[in-house]
């Protein structure tokens, strides 16, 4: 089976702008997770999408935003990026995302705000 | 609410020597527990879990990890490390009822030097 994957998988934009990330979870797997990690918060759950229904939302702002669709892909949109936006966003995925499911990681994206 | 410490940043040792990475948690509900790796330039990838059961935990390539419920610890070991463990090691819980999210510590380095 193929992984999860992420596109893009390296970003510049400048402050203000926004940006769409994307995210193919594995075959079969209808959880789509969303973290981001930097240096000094490190890894930090933004939201989880389940049957095109979020799920589960982290301490984000509202800039922060994603959806799911029916074939289980998953998008996440920052809006009016700032400097501190700039991090790897990882996405994950799982069959169900029970709790005991293993959490299945993609490559990233990285996203540098200038 | 959950949290993880992993009690030390980075970890240098020479190759063949054992190694222990500590990870400490808290949470006022059952949790499960995890170790991720993330190698350099790649998302995590799962290295080992605790659900129930023994708590003694293996992955294949030769870590383990102990559940110490009364000292709410979860380290990790490996009796002789190679070059190729060199990565980031991430300690994360869940809680084990609901659709909850995934709380990573904040990552320990581990260096392996020749």
């Amino acid at each position: 089976k193929a992984g999860v994957t992420q596109t893009p998988r390296y970003l510049i934009k400048t402050r203000g702008q926004q940006v769409t990330l994307s995210c193919s979870p594995i075959s079969g797997h209808r959880s789509v997770s969303w973290y981001q990690q930097t240096p000094g918060q490190g890894l930090q759950f933004l939201f989880e999408y389940f049957s095109e229904t979020q799920r589960n939302k982290g301490n984000f702002p509202g800039r922060f935003s994603g959806r799911q669709f029916s074939n289980s892909r998953s998008e996440m949109n920052v809006s009016t990026l700032e400097l501190g936006d700039s991090a790897l966003y990882l996405c994950a995925s799982s069959v169900s995302g029970g709790a005991g499911e293993t959490q299945y990681f993609g490559p990233g994206t990285r996203l540098l705000v200038l | 609410a959950q949290s993880v410490t992993q009690l030390d940043s980075q970890v240098p040792v020479f190759e063949e020597a054992p190694v222990e990475l500590r990870c400490n948690y808290s949470s006022s509900v059952s949790v499960y527990l995890f170790w991720y790796v993330q190698y350099p330039n790649q998302g995590l990838q799962l290295l080992l879990k605790y659900l129930s059961g023994s708590t003694l935990v293996e992955s294949i390539n030769g870590f383990e990890a102990e559940f110490n419920k009364s000292q709410t610890s979860f380290h990790l070991r490996k009796p002789s490390v190679h070059i190729s463990d060199t990565a980031e090691y991430f300690c994360a819980v869940r809680p084990s009822q609901g659709a909850q999210k995934l709380v990573f510590g904040q990552g320990t380095r581990l260096t392996i030097n020749p």
